[in-house]
């Protein structure tokens, strides 16, 4: 596709249930990766995917967080027992990775909000 | 630990130059990206700088010195879409990007 896509852009949730989160990245980008941004908070790390395999899951907050990619494409973002905590935009990230200068393009994010 | 410090908030005036600064303390450096973020939408690409010095891109210029542990990105001929969150981050890895809060420019007339 032309960009990064994320869906759902906006998602509502109660406390205690599960959400799954989509990340569509830029056709031929090997490398993609998880963000969270809080209210007024920075970009925190969440997980970064070459290919299908995650070599570095530690920004992942607790054992809830969860996170595969397929076909070294589409990646799901999967939240277990939601707390209100979890509120948060949660951003996707793809690149060519491989080279030093592996610019991260990023897509327009999920909004989660915990109930 | 990691650590990158940016001033929250800026005011600035349209026509005029604008330096915000960013210092960081790492545990490793592979280079430092500034990225601009509107109110509600995607970060997008800005600079990149991985040697010391300055790198000039059309209104947008960013410096890095690494033995200070600091960039600045400074912006010409400021125009008011030019408001929004300016965030700086520092490859610490290979892959891996470490993000500061940000600052919040506004441009006003």
């Amino acid at each position: 596709g032309a960009g990064v896509s994320q869906s759902p852009s906006n998602k509502v949730t109660e406390k205690g249930k599960d959400v799954e989160l989509r990340c569509d990245p830029i056709s031929g980008h090997t490398a993609l990766y998880w963000y969270r941004q809080s209210l007024g908070q920075g970009l925190e790390f969440l997980i970064y995917f070459q290919g299908n395999s995650a070599p570095d899951k530690s920004g992942l907050p607790s054992d809830r967080f969860s996170a595969e990619r397929t076909g070294g494409s589409v990646s799901t973002l999967t939240i277990q027992r939601t707390q209100q905590e979890d509120s948060a935009v949660y951003l996707c990230a793809s690149s060519l990775a491989g080279t030093l200068y592996n610019e991260q393009f990023f897509g327009p994010g999920t909004r989660l909000t915990v109930l | 630990g990691q650590n990158i410090d940016q001033p929250t908030e800026m005011t600035a005036t349209e026509g005029a130059i604008v330096q915000i600064n960013c210092t960081y303390q790492t545990s490793g450096f592979n280079g430092l990206f500034w990225y601009q973020q509107h109110a509600g939408e995607a970060p997008t690409f800005l600079s990149y700088n991985v040697l010391d010095g300055l790198e000039e891109k059309g209104r947008f210029s960013s410096f890095l010195s690494r033995s200070k542990g600091y960039s600045y990105l400074l912006l010409k001929e400021l125009q008011m879409k030019d408001s929004a969150s300016y965030l700086c981050a520092v490859k610490t890895g290979a892959n891996n990007l470490f993000f500061g809060t940000g600052t919040r420019l506004t441009v006003i007339p």
